[in-house]
């Protein structure tokens, strides 16, 4: 299995608290993701980075924000939570270099904003 | 726009032989893949197909059509652990970069 965690695991906020997930490899991959995944949506993307200090919007980017400042780390910041943005949030890495490029998945954070 | 639809939910005997359809309508086509998806877990690479045709890995085996816009995931001798959800996605090339959109998922229960 790829090495990857995210932090927390579970997470209950209120409404306009910044909140930050994190996620780590320890794989080295150069691509990272943020999904955002709820019934009847799938998966979603959010942000993604390519690189150290190179990250771009997904379809779903509104209200979050990332930073990646070492290839093994992308922080995922909800500026203000809202209760749309509860959800489960899953973390992927891919290495453009590697096989079919798939992606491997972290294990999730779940979200919950009253 | 970029649309994948996958059916809803799915039943299956123990045993039996399932097949999961999904058919996209995305530009730029760079490959789909197949993920499993057990209930609050993280999604598992399966498969992969970039050309037309049948790729076999073991019990499961995925298909594609690139000009129909359709693949399906072939699931045989059906084991109760293979309930899970089953994730269709397409690879597009966008903004420099190849990035995944997913169907909303088929989620299969196995009976025995």
């Amino acid at each position: 299995d790829a090495g990857i965690t995210q932090s927390p695991r579970h997470k209950v906020t209120e409404t306009g608290t910044p909140v930050t997930l994190r996620c780590h490899q320890t794989e080295n991959h150069r691509y990272m993701y943020w999904y955002r995944q709820d019934p009847g949506h799938g998966l979603r993307l959010i942000h993604y980075s390519y690189g150290v200090k190179d990250t771009d919007k997904g379809e779903v980017s509104d209200g979050y924000s990332v930073s990646r400042s070492k290839t093994e780390d992308f922080l995922l910041t909800l500026e203000s939570a809202t209760s749309s943005q509860t959800s489960v949030y899953f973390c992927a890495i891919s290495d453009p270099a590697g096989g079919y490029n798939e992606q491997f998945f972290g294990p999730g954070t779940r979200l919950t904003v009253l | 726009g970029q649309n994948i639809d996958q059916p809803t939910e799915m039943t299956a005997t123990e045993g039996a032989i399932v097949q999961i359809n999904c058919t996209y309508q995305t530009s730029g086509f760079n490959g789909l893949f197949w993920y499993q998806q057990h209930a609050g877990e993280a999604p598992t690479f399966l498969s992969y197909n970039v050309l037309d045709g049948l790729e076999e890995k073991g019990r499961f085996s995925s298909f594609l059509s690139r000009s129909k816009g359709y693949s399906y995931l072939l699931l045989k001798e059906l084991q109760m652990k293979d309930s899970a959800s089953y994730l269709c996605a397409v690879r597009v090339f966008s903004g420099g970069y190849n990035k995944l959109i997913f169907g909303a998922g088929t989620r299969l229960a196995v009976h025995p």
